[in-house]
């Protein structure tokens, strides 16, 4: 069965640093997100990706922030100048299209630590 | 905003038995969708069970069924028959005209 997959499965980077978290998305699924959780918290929508363009994005989404589709099959995050609170888990999903019943898969996540 | 509350944090059930997992969220749209994800432990978050708040029937997936009053925007699920791949955490979610919301979780233990 296909699955959402993510690289790597920990990064841990100094803050100031840039990471890139990996993901490749379910074949055929048009719509891509990520969100992320914060240790003890709740899972939080970033930003939502269609047709190459972000097509809705949270407050948390902001200037540090950046995703891309470089290829066919890969989905980043891009995370400019890490800082100590972006620490969390961050997880990538896909939808087959954007209606609201649409079930979104997701990746196992990322564990960031921002040290 | 939307938001959706997990009171639970913890819960545990005996194998073969029934547990139910609590959850409300608060909205003032009429039309969305409510979900429950399960979270293995080192594994993806999948979808458990799904329910158009429109349809007035709950849902149910094999042991999985819901209890959804709208009125009093709640949204429980129900395990039957409890077995120890069901031990994970479980988040309900709400989507409406924005994101998916997510609660805090539900962290379920099955004992053998």
């Amino acid at each position: 069965e296909p699955e959402v997959t993510q690289t790597p499965s920990h990064q841990v980077t100094q803050m100031g640093q840039e990471v890139i978290l990996r993901c490749v998305p379910i074949s055929n699924h048009l719509y891509f997100y990520w969100y992320r959780q914060i240790l003890g918290q709740k899972v939080e929508f970033l930003v939502s990706f269609y047709n190459n363009e972000i097509s809705e994005k949270s407050e948390i989404f902001d200037d540090q922030f950046s995703v891309e589709r470089p290829d066919g099959s890969n989905f980043t995050l891009k995370i400019r100048s890490t800082k100590l609170e972006d620490s969390a888990m961050y997880f990538c999903a896909s939808s087959e299209n954007g209606y609201r019943n649409n079930e979104q898969f997701f990746g196992p996540g990322t564990r960031l630590t921002v040290l | 905003a939307q938001t959706v509350t997990q009171s639970q944090p913890e819960m545990s059930v005996q194998e073969a038995e029934t547990v139910t997992l609590s959850c409300t969220y608060d909205t003032s749209e009429s039309d969305y969708y409510l979900f429950w994800y399960k979270q293995p432990p080192s594994r993806q978050m999948i979808l458990v069970i799904r329910q158009e708040a429109y349809k007035q029937q709950n849902a149910t997936e094999n042991r999985f069924s819901v209890n959804f009053q709208k009125a009093a925007k709640s949204f429980s699920l129900k395990i039957s028959d409890s077995q120890l791949g069901d031990a994970a955490m479980y988040f309900c979610a709400y989507q409406g005209n924005t994101p998916l919301v997510f609660g805090k979780g539900t962290r379920l233990s099955v004992i053998a």
